[in-house]
């Protein structure tokens, strides 16, 4: 496709559940962001993979959040035994340089809902 | 601690004036900051750029201004439409991989 997909759009799970989030980046992409905004907030980093180097997961808040790209491409999100403050909507990116350096394309956004 | 600062939640403006937003960062080490659009239920929507060798970018309605002594930048949309109502985020990015993103201003363009 042309841009950055996400899916599903929206997620409404039961606290306790895990969740998986999907992200196709841009074709010829090699680098992929997760971030997730909660209500109020700016974009908080969570993880970056680029190529096939190690991805950088400091931004991941807990051990119950992984993620994995897949032969360099479609990655995933999950979120295992989903609470309440996982609420958010998770946002994922692709980059290519723009005049020598990254810039970020967005896909639409997971939108999930712990009840 | 927020590295990337947007002080104003929200913004209106005539259709035809000028739109200022503004973000501040504490970071020295940023030198490549941008500046995204959102629209509702959609996600970011990259707009402009620069880098920290440059005080000025433009692209048509759109300039950005980086001031590095007083850590801040700022956008400027001119003349303003009202398809320019958007939430604005401003982002900023070091050495590292990380973008550290500002909480938006929403920008109401008032016909």
């Amino acid at each position: 496709g042309a841009g950055v997909s996400q899916s599903p759009s929206n997620k409404v799970t039961e606290k306790g559940k895990d969740v998986e989030l999907r992200c196709d980046p841009i074709s010829g992409h090699t680098a992929l962001y997760w971030y997730r905004q909660s209500l109020g907030q700016g974009l908080e980093f969570l993880i970056y993979f680029q190529g096939n180097s190690a991805p950088d997961k400091s931004g991941l808040p807990s051990d119950r959040f992984s993620a994995e790209r897949t032969g360099g491409s479609v990655s995933t999100l999950t979120i295992q035994r989903t609470q309440q403050e996982d609420s958010a909507v998770y946002l994922c990116a692709s980059s290519s340089e723009l005049a020598g350096r990254e810039t970020q394309y967005f896909g639409p956004g997971t939108r999930l809902l712990v009840l | 601690d927020q590295q990337v600062k947007q002080n104003s939640p929200s913004l209106s403006v005539q259709e035809g004036r000028i739109s200022i937003l503004n973000c501040d960062y504490t970071n020295s080490m940023f030198d490549y900051f941008l500046w995204y659009k959102k629209y509702p239920a959609e996600g970011p929507t990259f707009l402009i750029s620069i880098s920290s060798i440059k005080d000025k970018n433009e692209d048509g309605r759109f300039t950005v201004f980086l001031n590095k002594s007083a850590k801040h930048l700022s956008l400027h949309i001119v003349p303003s439409q009202p398809g320019d109502s958007a939430v604005y985020f401003c982002a900023a990015s070091g050495t590292g991989n990380q973008f550290y993103f500002g909480t938006g201003t929403s920008l109401t363009v008032i016909p």
